[in-house]
Protein backbone atom coordinates (compact mmCIF):
# COMPACT_ATOMS: atom_id res chain seq x y z
CA UNK A 1 0.00 0.00 0.00
CA UNK A 2 0.87 3.60 -0.28
CA UNK A 3 3.25 5.19 2.39
CA UNK A 4 3.94 8.60 3.67
CA UNK A 5 7.06 9.16 5.11
CA UNK A 6 7.03 12.56 7.28
CA UNK A 7 10.48 14.33 8.79
CA UNK A 8 11.62 14.90 11.03
CA UNK A 9 9.80 12.36 14.11
CA UNK A 10 10.42 14.93 16.16
CA UNK A 11 11.53 18.78 17.16
CA UNK A 12 12.38 20.68 20.35
CA UNK A 13 12.57 24.29 19.11
CA UNK A 14 12.92 27.43 21.16
CA UNK A 15 10.04 30.02 21.34
CA UNK A 16 10.39 32.28 18.16
CA UNK A 17 12.36 29.95 16.08
CA UNK A 18 10.83 28.96 12.61
CA UNK A 19 10.41 25.06 12.07
CA UNK A 20 10.20 22.72 8.87
CA UNK A 21 8.57 19.42 8.23
CA UNK A 22 8.08 17.46 4.93
CA UNK A 23 6.22 14.35 3.77
CA UNK A 24 7.39 11.82 0.98
CA UNK A 25 5.67 9.87 -0.64
CA UNK A 26 6.85 6.71 -3.17
CA UNK A 27 3.90 7.18 -5.24
CA UNK A 28 1.11 10.14 -6.29
CA UNK A 29 -0.93 11.77 -4.20
CA UNK A 30 -3.58 14.65 -5.52
CA UNK A 31 -4.18 16.45 -2.40
CA UNK A 32 -2.48 16.87 0.20
CA UNK A 33 -3.50 17.84 3.96
CA UNK A 34 -1.97 19.24 6.84
CA UNK A 35 -3.62 18.43 10.51
CA UNK A 36 -2.38 19.15 13.96
CA UNK A 37 -3.49 16.85 16.85
CA UNK A 38 -3.20 17.79 20.76
CA UNK A 39 -3.42 15.07 23.18
CA UNK A 40 -6.63 13.12 23.52
CA UNK A 41 -8.33 15.17 20.53
CA UNK A 42 -9.18 14.10 17.05
CA UNK A 43 -6.59 15.86 14.19
CA UNK A 44 -7.74 19.36 13.40
CA UNK A 45 -7.32 20.36 9.50
CA UNK A 46 -4.24 23.47 9.08
CA UNK A 47 -4.07 23.59 5.46
CA UNK A 48 -5.28 21.80 2.28
CA UNK A 49 -3.26 21.60 -1.16
CA UNK A 50 -5.05 20.29 -4.40
CA UNK A 51 -2.38 21.41 -7.16
CA UNK A 52 0.95 20.39 -7.73
CA UNK A 53 3.37 23.24 -6.81
CA UNK A 54 0.70 25.52 -5.09
CA UNK A 55 2.11 26.87 -2.06
CA UNK A 56 -0.71 27.59 0.45
CA UNK A 57 -0.73 30.11 3.60
CA UNK A 58 -3.14 29.77 7.04
CA UNK A 59 -1.60 32.79 9.54
CA UNK A 60 1.99 31.41 9.94
CA UNK A 61 1.33 28.43 8.74
CA UNK A 62 3.19 27.81 4.87
CA UNK A 63 2.35 24.42 2.94
CA UNK A 64 3.69 23.28 -0.15
CA UNK A 65 2.84 20.76 -2.40
CA UNK A 66 5.64 19.02 -4.84
CA UNK A 67 5.88 19.63 -8.22
CA UNK A 68 6.00 15.71 -8.77
CA UNK A 69 2.88 15.39 -6.15
CA UNK A 70 5.28 12.71 -4.11
CA UNK A 71 5.69 15.96 -1.63
CA UNK A 72 4.97 18.81 0.76
CA UNK A 73 6.56 20.83 3.14
CA UNK A 74 4.77 22.56 6.35
CA UNK A 75 6.62 26.04 7.44
CA UNK A 76 5.57 27.31 11.04
CA UNK A 77 7.21 30.67 11.47
CA UNK A 78 7.76 32.39 14.51
CA UNK A 79 6.60 29.53 17.33
CA UNK A 80 4.69 30.06 20.18
CA UNK A 81 4.11 27.39 22.85
CA UNK A 82 0.31 26.67 21.75
CA UNK A 83 2.28 25.39 18.58
CA UNK A 84 2.78 22.31 20.55
CA UNK A 85 1.22 18.86 18.98
CA UNK A 86 1.32 16.61 16.78
CA UNK A 87 1.46 17.40 13.16
CA UNK A 88 0.58 14.81 10.65
CA UNK A 89 0.65 15.09 7.16
CA UNK A 90 -2.01 13.45 4.81
CA UNK A 91 -2.15 12.05 1.07
CA UNK A 92 -5.43 11.48 -1.14
CA UNK A 93 -5.76 10.30 -4.34
CA UNK A 94 -8.77 12.00 -4.48
CA UNK A 95 -9.59 15.58 -3.90
CA UNK A 96 -12.91 15.54 -2.06
CA UNK A 97 -13.98 11.89 -1.50
CA UNK A 98 -12.06 8.69 -0.83
CA UNK A 99 -9.75 7.51 1.93
CA UNK A 100 -6.94 9.59 3.37
CA UNK A 101 -3.19 8.20 3.97
CA UNK A 102 -1.43 9.67 7.21
CA UNK A 103 2.40 10.02 7.93
CA UNK A 104 3.66 8.69 11.08
CA UNK A 105 3.62 12.29 12.62
CA UNK A 106 6.54 15.41 13.72
CA UNK A 107 5.73 15.70 17.65
CA UNK A 108 6.88 19.46 18.46
CA UNK A 109 7.67 20.67 21.32
CA UNK A 110 8.30 24.43 21.89
CA UNK A 111 10.53 26.02 25.03
CA UNK A 112 9.38 29.05 25.93
CA UNK B 1 -17.31 24.92 9.93
CA UNK B 2 -18.32 21.33 10.31
CA UNK B 3 -18.65 19.68 13.40
CA UNK B 4 -18.34 16.10 14.14
CA UNK B 5 -19.50 14.85 17.50
CA UNK B 6 -18.20 11.21 18.27
CA UNK B 7 -19.15 10.06 22.13
CA UNK B 8 -17.97 8.66 24.51
CA UNK B 9 -14.53 10.31 24.83
CA UNK B 10 -13.52 7.88 27.04
CA UNK B 11 -14.71 4.37 27.96
CA UNK B 12 -13.81 1.95 30.46
CA UNK B 13 -15.26 -1.63 29.79
CA UNK B 14 -14.88 -5.19 30.92
CA UNK B 15 -13.12 -7.73 29.07
CA UNK B 16 -15.32 -9.91 26.88
CA UNK B 17 -18.33 -6.69 26.59
CA UNK B 18 -19.88 -4.45 23.52
CA UNK B 19 -18.97 -0.64 23.28
CA UNK B 20 -20.48 1.38 20.98
CA UNK B 21 -18.87 4.53 19.91
CA UNK B 22 -20.87 7.03 18.28
CA UNK B 23 -19.90 9.51 15.82
CA UNK B 24 -22.91 12.52 14.08
CA UNK B 25 -21.91 15.08 11.56
CA UNK B 26 -24.01 18.04 12.99
CA UNK B 27 -24.08 20.37 10.00
CA UNK B 28 -23.47 18.28 7.04
CA UNK B 29 -24.49 15.33 5.65
CA UNK B 30 -22.22 12.55 5.20
CA UNK B 31 -22.79 9.43 2.85
CA UNK B 32 -18.95 8.32 3.73
CA UNK B 33 -17.59 8.30 7.63
CA UNK B 34 -13.91 6.74 8.12
CA UNK B 35 -13.11 5.27 11.10
CA UNK B 36 -9.40 5.48 12.24
CA UNK B 37 -7.59 3.29 14.88
CA UNK B 38 -4.10 5.43 16.78
CA UNK B 39 -1.92 3.67 19.28
CA UNK B 40 0.05 6.15 21.85
CA UNK B 41 2.93 8.22 19.86
CA UNK B 42 1.53 6.63 16.60
CA UNK B 43 -0.01 7.47 13.33
CA UNK B 44 -3.91 6.68 12.72
CA UNK B 45 -4.48 3.95 11.14
CA UNK B 46 -7.11 3.15 8.94
CA UNK B 47 -9.82 0.63 9.71
CA UNK B 48 -13.17 0.86 8.45
CA UNK B 49 -14.72 3.03 5.48
CA UNK B 50 -18.87 3.89 6.29
CA UNK B 51 -21.15 3.86 3.76
CA UNK B 52 -24.46 5.35 4.22
CA UNK B 53 -27.24 2.88 3.85
CA UNK B 54 -24.68 0.35 2.41
CA UNK B 55 -22.11 -2.32 4.29
CA UNK B 56 -18.89 -0.49 5.66
CA UNK B 57 -15.47 -1.67 3.83
CA UNK B 58 -13.19 -2.62 5.87
CA UNK B 59 -9.01 -2.52 5.79
CA UNK B 60 -6.83 -5.24 5.60
CA UNK B 61 -6.84 -6.87 8.59
CA UNK B 62 -9.67 -5.62 10.17
CA UNK B 63 -12.18 -7.93 11.86
CA UNK B 64 -15.38 -7.29 10.25
CA UNK B 65 -17.40 -9.35 12.86
CA UNK B 66 -15.30 -7.31 16.10
CA UNK B 67 -15.90 -3.75 14.91
CA UNK B 68 -19.38 -3.39 13.75
CA UNK B 69 -19.86 -0.30 11.84
CA UNK B 70 -23.53 0.57 10.96
CA UNK B 71 -23.88 3.77 8.83
CA UNK B 72 -27.89 3.94 8.75
CA UNK B 73 -28.36 8.15 8.33
CA UNK B 74 -26.59 10.77 6.93
CA UNK B 75 -25.86 12.12 9.73
CA UNK B 76 -24.74 9.21 12.40
CA UNK B 77 -22.03 6.10 12.17
CA UNK B 78 -21.81 3.67 14.96
CA UNK B 79 -18.60 1.79 15.60
CA UNK B 80 -19.00 -1.11 18.22
CA UNK B 81 -16.61 -3.59 19.53
CA UNK B 82 -18.05 -6.82 20.31
CA UNK B 83 -16.22 -9.02 23.16
CA UNK B 84 -13.68 -6.48 23.74
CA UNK B 85 -10.22 -7.66 25.10
CA UNK B 86 -7.13 -5.18 26.43
CA UNK B 87 -5.57 -5.31 22.72
CA UNK B 88 -8.66 -3.53 21.86
CA UNK B 89 -7.65 -0.58 23.82
CA UNK B 90 -6.82 2.35 21.72
CA UNK B 91 -7.93 5.59 20.65
CA UNK B 92 -11.02 5.17 18.11
CA UNK B 93 -11.42 8.70 15.99
CA UNK B 94 -14.54 8.87 13.01
CA UNK B 95 -13.85 11.35 10.43
CA UNK B 96 -16.82 12.85 7.50
CA UNK B 97 -16.03 15.26 4.95
CA UNK B 98 -18.35 18.28 4.58
CA UNK B 99 -18.34 17.89 0.59
CA UNK B 100 -15.50 20.54 0.65
CA UNK B 101 -11.99 18.82 0.44
CA UNK B 102 -10.20 17.58 3.72
CA UNK B 103 -11.75 16.14 6.31
CA UNK B 104 -13.32 16.95 9.67
CA UNK B 105 -12.53 14.50 12.85
CA UNK B 106 -14.46 13.96 16.10
CA UNK B 107 -12.89 14.53 19.41
CA UNK B 108 -12.09 10.80 19.91
CA UNK B 109 -12.61 8.00 22.07
CA UNK B 110 -9.98 6.35 24.45
CA UNK B 111 -11.45 3.04 25.25
CA UNK B 112 -10.19 1.00 27.58
CA UNK B 113 -10.33 -2.87 28.46
CA UNK B 114 -9.52 -4.23 31.99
Amino acid sequence: GQQLNQSPQSMFIQEGEDVSMNCTSSSIFNTWLWYKQEPGEGPVLLIALYKAGELTSNGRLTAQFGITRKDSFLNISASIPSDVGIYFCAGQLSANAGKSTFGDGTTLTVKP
Amino acid sequence: GAVVSQHPSWVICKSGTSVKIECRSLDFQATTMFWYRQFPKQSLMLMATSNEGSKATYEQGVEKDKFLINHASLTLSTLTVTSAHPEDSSFYICSGSPGDYGYTFGSGTRLTVV
